[in-house]
C-alpha cells in the first residue's frame, strides 16, 4: 500500500516561514494536496498541485514538488498564530468514473509561538 | 462554496447498539462520497468509497457488515456502525467529490463517536 510520511511536529516563531515536508511512495499519483485541520474540526483544503508541476504559489503558500524523489513541501510565509493546526499532505489516485482516492500523510502539528 | 454537513456532530452510545451518521452535500449533488475514520492524533484512513445508487467499495480491512454505507440520493450518504464496541470510538469524517472537478473533495466537519 501507499505510505505518506511527514514529520510529526514543527515549531516556528510568528512572522517566520514554516516549511512542512512530505514524502510519498506512489509515483502514479495525479494530484498532491495540502489540508489543514484545526482541533475537533474537519479538513480544509489549502492548496493542491498537479503531478506534472514543480511549483505552485498561492498567496502565502508555496508548494514544491520533486517527483523524482517523491517529495512534497508546503512553505507558509509570514506564519501567524492562526496557522497553528495540523497539516496533512495527501496523494490522489484517479478512480474509474472520476474523482480521486486520497491517501493521507501522518500529519504535522504546527505550533506558532509569539 | 460547496458545503458538506454531518449529523450528529458527536454521539455517545452504549456497547452493542447501532449508530447512524449522516453526510449531506448542501448545495451540490455528489455522485461520490468518501468515509474516513481518524483516531486521536493520527491520520485519516479511508474506510470506503460510496457511489450513489450502487454498493460502496470498502478498503481492505474494513468490515462491510459492521460499517454499513448507504448512498441513496445525490445529496445524502449514511454510515451505520452496527453493534458498536469501544474500539469503534473514533472521529468519522465524510467528504464529497466536487461536481465537475475530479481533483477536489469537500470535507464535512466530522462526527465524534464514543462507545461506552
Amino acid at each position: 500500500g501507499e505510505d505518506v510520511e511527514q514529520s510529526l511536529f514543527l515549531s516556528v516563531r510568528e512572522g517566520d516561514s514554516s516549511v512542512i515536508n512530505c514524502t510519498y511512495t506512489d509515483s502514479s499519483s495525479t494530484y498532491l494536496y495540502w489540508y489543514k485541520q484545526e482541533p475537533g474540526a474537519g479538513l480544509q483544503l489549502l492548496t493542491y498541485i498537479f503531478s506534472n508541476m514543480d511549483m505552485k504559489q498561492d498567496q502565502r503558500l508555496t508548494v514544491l514538488l520533486n517527483k523524482k524523489d517523491k517529495h512534497l513541501s508546503l512553505r507558509i510565509a509570514d506564519t501567524q498564530t492562526g496557522d497553528s493546526a495540523i497539516y496533512f499532505c495527501a496523494e490522489g489516485l484517479g478512480l474509474t468514473g472520476g474523482g480521486n482516492k486520497l491517501t493521507f500523510g501522518t500529519g504535522t502539528q504546527l505550533k506558532v509561538e509569539l | 462554496g460547496a458545503v458538506v454537513s454531518q449529523h450528529p456532530s458527536w454521539v455517545i452510545c452504549k456497547s452493542g447498539t447501532s449508530v447512524k451518521i449522516e453526510c449531506r452535500s448542501l448545495d451540490f449533488q455528489a455522485t461520490t462520497m468518501f468515509w474516513y475514520r481518524q483516531f486521536p492524533k493520527q491520520s485519516l484512513m479511508l474506510m470506503a468509497t460510496s457511489n450513489e445508487g450502487s454498493k460502496a467499495t470498502y478498503e481492505q480491512g474494513v468490515e462491510k457488515d459492521k460499517f454499513l454505507i448507504n448512498h441513496a440520493s445525490l445529496t445524502l450518504s449514511t454510515l451505520t456502525v452496527t453493534s458498536a464496541h469501544p474500539e469503534d470510538s473514533s472521529f468519522y469524517i465524510c467528504s464529497a467529490r466536487a461536481p465537475g472537478l475530479s481533483y477536489e473533495q469537500y470535507f464535512g466537519p466530522g462526527t465524534r463517536l464514543t462507545v461506552t
